[in-house]
């Protein structure tokens, strides 16, 4: 049982180059959330899906887009990237209940 | 939306003290606040939660109270020890009553104890 499995663990962007981070959760969680996290910030939700086939904006959803695949995987995608970008990024699952589960984190940064 | 703050962004104790971190939150349907703890380097981890329907918690050196009416809600930790520096993150959402389970942070609070 391995969770909430994040990748890549790292990665350094050119500014305008384009990736995409996978998550995957084992858990059967309806809810999956991508949150980034910069100092002093605390952790700001980007996007989220309440379940399969539904996305919804967070907080700071701009230069971003996302996949919800399947029930398992929710993919953040940054098109162009910034170097307002860098950061960690953080993808969570969650129970009925409200219970987090948190992969272990991309840190990006774009030069 | 929500809207959690957390005070202080720094906290430093020595070891065996008692160490305090204060969140408020705005949406008064919010029913469900955890507590996350993130060491360096590391994924936030839940340490302690509470719900709308009880006013405290406890876990050994740990503790979450909850002022419904006041909207603010506490984490105590008391004799605290080198491992627990880290920071800590207090959180709020709605849960399973509507608006998804988003969960709001706070910005977080560094707690360093200090032999």
């Amino acid at each position: 049982n391995a969770g909430v499995t994040q990748t890549p663990k790292f990665q350094v962007l050119k500014t305008g180059q384009s990736m995409t981070l996978q998550c995957a959760q084992d858990m059967n969680h309806n809810s999956m959330y991508w949150y980034r996290q910069d100092p002093g910030m605390g952790l700001r939700l980007i996007y989220y899906s309440a379940s399969e086939g539904t996305t919804d904006k967070g907080e700071v959803p701009n230069g971003y887009n996302v996949s919800r695949l399947n029930k398992r995987e929710f993919s953040l995608r940054l098109e162009s990237a910034a170097p307002s970008q860098t950061s960690v990024y953080f993808c969570a699952s969650f129970q009925v209940q409200g219970l987090a589960f948190f992969g272990q984190g991309t840190r990006l940064t774009v030069v | 939306g929500e809207n959690v703050e957390q005070h202080p962004s720094t906290l430093s104790v020595q070891e065996g003290d008692s160490a305090v971190i204060k969140c408020t939150y705005s949406d008064s349907a919010s029913n469900y606040f955890p507590w996350y703890k993130q060491e360096l380097g590391k994924r936030p981890q839940l340490i302690i939660d509470i719900r709308s329907n009880v006013g405290e918690k406890k876990d050994q050196r740990i503790a979450v109270t909850l002022n419904k009416t006041a909207k603010h809600f506490s984490l105590h930790i008391t004799e605290t020890q080198p491992e627990d520096s880290a920071v800590y993150f207090c959180a709020a959402s709605r849960g399973v009553t509507g608006g998804g389970n988003k969960l709001t942070f706070g910005t977080g609070t560094q707690l360093k104890v200090e032999l």
